[in-house]
């Protein structure tokens, strides 16, 4: 079975400062890695994904995530976070071939000015 | 449609009741799956359906939880005898086909009283 660690509830950090959301995974078999994020009163919405190939996965709003098979971690980073990127922040592995995902605990991102 | 939807967004009920919730995925998408998600918690898997099948419920917590999508495109989540434990979030995703992106809905928030 696969498992996730987020070992932040929350993180707060000032506007424009960079940031890191930690998450670390176990499991006995390849899988795939994602980070999804809720905004205030949205539904969760996929920030970005490693399936294979390259380990260092961008999204389109400046959010990268790399994954690191030797110490099963996938953080997620920023340099520089605005004030829009208020929001709770999952990560989620899914066994490949298997459909479900197997989602962290949440980490909660708030900015101040 | 333009997205997943799910109605309620709200629902209380009392302890004992049945409950039934709705879920609507984005069109002609094949797989459909229910999370529940506890308060300060990721969400956790209950089952899902690719097509009007469903391969896998083994995250249902008890014999109260059913869901059904008989015609391959909305899908049902009931909860019969309701009790306390069951209050969450409730959240539908749907996706392409096997091993795709999951789009989430807004969930529904149930509380029993």
């Amino acid at each position: 079975a696969q498992s996730v660690t987020q070992l932040d509830s929350q993180v707060p950090v000032f506007e424009e400062a960079p940031v890191e959301l930690r998450c670390n995974y176990s499991s006995s078999v390849s899988v795939y890695l994602f980070w999804y994020v809720q905004y205030p009163n949205q539904g969760l919405q996929l920030l970005l994904k490693y399936l294979s190939g390259s380990t260092l996965v961008e999204s389109i709003n400046g959010f990268e995530a790399e994954f690191n098979k030797s110490q099963t971690s996938f953080h997620l980073r920023k340099p520089s976070v605005h004030i829009s990127d208020t929001a709770e922040y999952f990560c989620a592995v899914s066994r490949q071939g298997a459909q479900k995902l197997v989602f962290g605990q949440g980490t909660r991102l708030t900015i101040n000015p | 449609g333009a997205g997943v939807s799910q109605s309620p967004r709200y629902k209380v009920t009392k302890r004992g009741q049945d409950v039934t919730l709705r879920c609507d995925p984005i069109s002609s998408h094949a797989t459909l799956y229910w999370y529940q998600q506890a308060l300060g918690q990721g969400p956790e898997f209950l089952t899902y359906f690719n097509y009007e099948a469903q391969p896998d419920k083994s995250g249902l917590p008890s014999d109260r939880f059913s869901a059904e999508r008989p015609e391959g495109s909305i899908s049902t989540l009931t909860i019969q005898r309701t009790e306390q434990r069951d209050s969450a979030m409730y959240r539908c995703a749907s996706s392409p086909g096997l091993r795709n992106e999951q789009f989430f809905g807004p969930g529904t928030r149930l509380t029993v009283l």
